[in-house]
């Protein structure tokens, strides 16, 4: 079965510190793919990365990494020097590859990070 | 702003009446999606519309009915809900794939629904 799991509810920092978002997820597919979406309290979900399990190389957008282990079935999210801005839900989600599956995202519980100025 | 537009943004309605969300994009995505979030939990799908045509429906009730009347627009007709069905509607799209690339989902704002 697929599950993904996010350990952390909700996490509290001071702006401009660093903080990792925690991802560990569960398939028996040897094809699948892995997002983050954030949710702000607006309600809509931004996507913002895309990984296939093929590619396990990490990720760096401007304050945004992300740190993608098979051997570890993890997918952490860190956000360097933390913004007011990003408060908000973050969702990792695993979908297994195969047309018949488009948008069948399994999210994980997600994680509330407030940064506080 | 989102690309995908969702209409209303706020929804009240009794148990008795009949309504519709409305949902439109513009990206030329041929994928469209229904997803409902309760509150302080994950989205959870409902409906794929694949070039138009219903290609999943994940056991919703009757009582939430679907259409796509074209490649850009989806709607949710609703009728007889329960206070229970009470949650955010999320709309979203992407380009479909018969191969399965699993292509981002852009997500509308959503809809607050509330039922009384």
């Amino acid at each position: 079965a697929q599950k993904v799991t996010q350990a952390q509810t909700e996490i509290s920092v001071v702006e401009k510190e660093d903080v990792t978002l925690d991802c560990v997820y569960e398939t028996r597919d040897t094809t699948y793919y892995l997002f983050w979406y954030k949710q702000p309290p607006s309600g809509e979900l931004v996507f913002l990365i895309r990984r296939n399990s093929f590619d396990e190389q990490n990720e760096i957008s401007g304050r945004y990494s992300w740190n993608f282990q098979k051997s570890t079935s993890s997918f952490n999210f860190t956000i360097t020097a933390s913004q007011v801005v990003d408060s908000a839900v973050y969702f990792c989600a695993l979908s297994e590859a195969g047309g018949g599956s488009q948008g069948n995202l399994i999210f994980g519980k997600g994680t509330k990070l407030s940064v506080k100025p | 702003d989102t690309e995908v537009t969702q209409t209303p943004k706020h929804l009240v309605m009794g148990m008795t009446n009949k309504k519709s969300l409305k949902c439109e994009q513009h990206m030329g995505h041929r994928a469209m999606y229904w997803y409902k979030q309760k509150a302080k939990k994950p989205p959870e799908l409902m409906f794929v519309y694949s070039y138009e045509k219903l290609s999943i429906n994940e056991s919703v009730p009757s009582r939430f009915s679907p259409e796509c009347p074209n490649s850009s627009l989806l709607n949710l007709h609703l009728h007889a809900l329960q206070p229970e069905d009470s949650a955010l509607y999320l709309c979203a799209s992407s380009q479909a794939s018969a191969a399965g690339n699993n292509s981002p989902l852009h997500f509308g704002n959503g809809t607050r629904l509330t039922v009384t």
